[in-house]
């Protein structure tokens, strides 16, 4: 099992619709969370740490489950800034880990 | 502008060239990285520095040689790279504590590598 996995992708959605992100992680010690984005021959970005709980940031929405070991982020009302690559990124931490794991990251255009 | 420049943007080096990638960051961080990422592979994490001190050298062959003088400044010197090589190479920051990343990674723009 790869450490971080994503959906493929790509996603083509048209604005306005919700569109949901799914990744998984195979390191059960894993404990901080992100979804970072990353534009087309651009830096990657923060956009939100995931919490146990769940958190909500504006039309954005990130699960944790971590007796799955499965993280979403979930997009509403897509706008067509929202295009980029989304990458899902776990950090394993303890020890001497400074280890931020990537996924490959999922492609999303949100279209006119 | 996220506080973390890199330089130059754009590299094209020949296989027998030596060059180096310069990286600075102005956030007051104590941890700083290099990654690679080359067309459809995550970020591939290559070294990691804390407080100066290399702290992880992720099997990153020697061709490729990290140098960090201080907290703020971090260089990738590269001699006698392959045509493979040839990537997208970002330097990040944080702050870090006992082997976790606090908050975010802030990272530069990158250097786009073409090795001929």
């Amino acid at each position: 099992r790869k450490e971080v996995e994503q959906d493929p992708g790509p996603f083509n959605v048209p604005e306005g619709a919700t569109v949901a992100f799914n990744c998984t992680y195979s390191n059960s010690a894993s404990q901080s969370f992100f979804w970072y984005r990353q534009d087309c021959r651009k830096e990657p970005k923060l956009l939100m740490s995931v919490y146990s709980s769940g958190n909500e940031d504006g039309r954005f929405t990130a699960q944790l489950n971590r007796a799955s070991q499965y993280i979403s982020l979930l997009i509403r009302d897509s706008k067509l800034s929202d295009s980029a690559t989304y990458l899902c990124v776990v950090n394993i931490g303890g020890g001497s880990n400074y280890k931020l794991t990537f996924g490959k990251g999922t492609l999303l255009t949100v279209n006119p | 502008e996220t506080g973390v420049t890199q330089t130059p943007r754009h590299l094209v080096m020949g296989m027998t060239n030596k060059k180096s990638l310069k990286c600075e960051q102005h956030l007051g961080h104590n941890a700083m990285y290099w990654y690679k990422q080359s067309a459809k592979k995550p970020l591939e994490l290559m070294f990691v520095y804390n407080f100066k001190e290399q702290t992880e050298n992720n099997s990153v062959p020697s061709r490729f040689s990290p140098e960090c003088p201080n907290s703020s400044h971090l260089f990738l010197h590269l001699h006698t790279l392959q045509p493979e090589d040839s990537a997208l190479y970002l330097c990040a920051s944080s702050q870090a504590l006992a082997g976790v990343v606090l908050g975010e990674q802030y990272f530069g723009p990158g250097t786009r590598l073409t090795v001929t």
